[in-house]
């Protein structure tokens, strides 16, 4: 089986400061990882995803993760926060080779700081 | 871009009623799941399609759901007899290699 644990339900963090999102994985094979966040009632966007390529992942809105498999990690970061990062922020790992259904994480909230 | 798309958006209906949820997958892809989210909860895999035949499916997904493809372009998701605790975002997913979300469908069960 496989699942996702992220460290934090609520993540508070001034605008302008580094946001740090964790999230621990178990997985008995290779896993796939994914963030996906998800404003106020709203659907699951993609975030970034890490496919067994490179070990550092960036995605959109200028977040990036790095697949740490001594660690068993993909903490989620951001150099920045923006107030439009405020959100909900979802950690998430499948089987590899694609068309695989995702476990997600518990969640974390970001709030940003003005 | 091709997206993922549910209808209704809001659906209310009272306990022990039928519900149909709709999606329209992204035209070429094979694999459909259905997720629920439960307020305030994380998202939850309730099955996976392909083939026209459910290839998993959870342990919440029980004799009261089932999935259809009627046609070449919806896949839906019916509940039987809601219950109160069915009250959640369903989000529909369609994958090629990973899964694509549609923008959810809130069922308030009363």
């Amino acid at each position: 089986a496989q699942s996702v644990t992220q460290l934090g339900s609520h993540v508070s963090v001034s605008e302008g400061a580094l946001v740090l999102l964790r999230c621990n994985y178990s997985s008995s094979v290779p896993p796939y990882l994914f963030w996906y966040v998800q404003y106020p009632n709203q659907g699951l966007q993609l975030l970034l995803k890490y496919t067994s390529a490179a070990t550092l992942v960036k995605g959109i809105n200028g977040f990036e993760a790095e697949f740490k498999k001594s660690e068993t990690s993909f903490h989620l970061t951001k150099p920045s926060a923006h107030m439009s990062d405020a959100a909900e922020y979802f950690c998430a790992v499948s089987k590899t080779g694609g068309y695989q259904k995702v476990t997600f994480g518990t969640g974390t909230k970001l709030q940003v700081i003005p | 871009e091709p997206e993922v798309t549910q209808t209704p958006s809001h659906q209310v209906t009272q306990m022990g009623q039928e519900v149909i949820l709709r999606c329209v997958p992204i035209s070429n892809h094979l694999y459909f799941y259905w997720y629920r989210q439960i307020l305030g909860q994380k998202v939850e895999f309730l099955v996976s399609f392909y083939n026209n035949e459910i290839s998993e499916k959870s342990e919440i997904f029980d004799d009261q759901f089932s999935v259809e493809r009627p046609d070449g372009s919806n896949f839906t998701l019916k509940i039987r007899s809601t219950k109160l605790e069915d009250s959640a975002m369903y989000f529909c997913a369609s994958s090629d290699r990973e899964n694509d979300f549609g923008p959810g469908t809130r069922l308030t069960v009363t």
